[in-house]
């Protein structure tokens, strides 16, 4: 079955902090990974994508990495602001046959930045 | 950037009555457009995918009768909850994708639509 899991749940840091989720996923065939980023009640933001062949993708303050072998990502979010606090989202694309691709999400790890 | 708008952002209605949802895009072509459900703290849900010009794909459990979705142009697609009722509520978002290859397409995403049954 196709999954994507990620963690912490929910996370609190202090502003300026450093911080890292995290995501597994089963998908199979893989395509591409998304991170994205849900504030309350919008939709979500894309904030990077990377391929089966791209390691790391820098955002800013966000960095991404993919290990395609353990099929595990990583968003790093340094020197975070207020504007951080929402939900950030790891979505993988799996390749269907016909040439067509679906997106699994993950659940989400609701980050808080407080001062 | 690519934008998606939709509307409204929030709906309160009674229970029976029926709710259309707009989707548009404002700066590309979207040959597909998706539609989400998503509840409190969980992901999101797809319930169904729109090509423009033809008939909506629903996911299995998704009533197509009670979920009505038109893709009558490449900028806009509506989501009309048919005799709605309080487990219809929930956060409805809807994405868009233009043309260009698969994989590397991104969805662009709507506000959502917060859908309040009393």
């Amino acid at each position: 079955k196709n999954q994507v899991e990620q963690s912490p749940q929910s996370l609190i840091i202090l502003e300026g902090k450093n911080c890292t989720l995290q995501c597994n996923y089963t998908v199979s065939p893989f395509s591409n990974l998304r991170w994205y980023k849900q504030d309350t009640g919008r939709g979500p933001v894309s904030l990077t994508i990377m391929t089966f062949s791209e390691n790391t993708k820098s955002n800013g303050r966000y960095t991404a990495t993919l290990d395609a072998d353990t099929k595990q990502s990583s968003l790093h979010i340094t020197a975070s602001q207020l504007s951080d606090s929402a939900s950030y989202i790891c979505v993988v694309s799996q390749i269907l046959t016909g040439g067509g691709n679906k997106l699994t999400f993950g659940t989400g790890t609701q980050l808080k930045v407080e001062l | 950037g690519a934008v998606v708008s939709q509307h409204p952002s929030r709906v309160i209605c009674k229970s029976g009555t029926s709710v259309k949802i707009e989707c548009r895009s404002l700066d590309f072509q979207a040959t597909t457009m998706f539609w989400y459900r998503q509840f409190p703290k969980k992901s999101l849900m797809l319930m169904a995918t729109s090509n423009e010009g033809s008939k909506a794909t629903y996911e299995q459990g998704v009533e197509k009768d009670k979920f009505l979705i038109n893709h009558a142009s490449l900028t806009l697609s509506t989501l009309t909850v048919t005799s709605a009722h309080p487990e219809d509520s929930s956060f409805y978002i809807c994405s868009a994708r233009g043309r260009g290859h698969l994989s590397n397409q991104p969805q662009h995403f709507g506000d959502g639509t917060r859908l309040s049954i009393l």
